[in-house]
């Protein structure tokens, strides 16, 4: 079981938009809508931010957007805040025994 | 209030044995999956494997399976984590996490604090 692609580092100034990919095959991604984000800070444990591809848990901000096509999912941040920077992890739902499988991860930077 | 929380830090040495543990309270603790992830240091979430705690069905990712045993006791809504040796390279932060139903999409909705575990001769 592989993980999900994601790119190391994605940067972006106070205010703009940015936009995570995670790339995964028919077997995960691209088979199932059970693609869920994950928002780390350092020295914390994760946070669930976006299941179900676009939906947001009570109190995420909806600055916080995602969706999915073909066998990539993305996370979007709208007016991005200082304090959005973090570490940001895909996981999804996958046919295998295992059940799901993470994302390599992506670090945010706010510039 | 769901909440889950892990033991203690741990150091121990190489070829010793350990088994961390995951509390579950504020929900039905045989209803829900329990995963681990593991965290090296400076590195993404890796998945190790999950249970479901009402009839212990545990699936194992194929990088963990043989190298530790996830197990559950429903009677004390607690899940765990061991290893029969240890090795420096499972120095790690542990993590454990529900995995929520389908109205919130399988997602790992609740985590514990992690446990960090240190191998060292």
């Amino acid at each position: 079981q592989s993980a999900l692609t994601q790119p190391a580092s994605v940067s972006g100034s106070p205010g703009q938009s940015i936009t995570i990919s995670c790339t995964g095959t028919s077997s995960d991604v691209g088979g199932y809508n059970y693609v869920s984000w994950y928002q780390q800070h350092p020295g914390k444990a994760p946070k669930l931010m976006i299941y179900e591809v676009s939906n947001r848990p009570s109190g995420v901000p909806d600055r916080f957007s995602g969706s999915k096509s073909g066998n990539t999912a993305s996370l979007t941040i709208s007016g991005l805040q200082a304090e959005d920077e973090a570490d940001y992890y895909c996981s999804s739902y996958t046919s295998s025994s295992t059940l799901g499988v993470f994302g390599t991860g992506t670090k945010v930077t706010v510039l | 209030e769901v909440q889950l929380v892990q033991s203690g830090a741990e150091v121990k040495k190489p070829g010793e044995s350990l088994k961390i543990s995951c509390k579950g309270s504020g929900y039905s603790f045989t209803s829900y999956w329990i995963g681990w992830v593991r965290q090296m240091p400076g590195k993404g979430l890796e998945w190790m494997g999950i249970i479901y705690p009402g009839d212990s069905d545990t699936r194992y990712s194929p990088s963990f399976q043989g190298q530790v045993t996830i197990s559950a006791d429903k009677s004390i809504s607690t899940a765990y984590l061991q290893w029969s040796s240890l090795k420096a390279s499972d120095t790690a932060m542990y993590y454990c996490a529900r995995r929520g139903d389908i109205l919130t999409g399988y997602a790992f909705d609740y985590w514990g604090q992690g446990t960090l575990v240190t191998v060292s001769s």
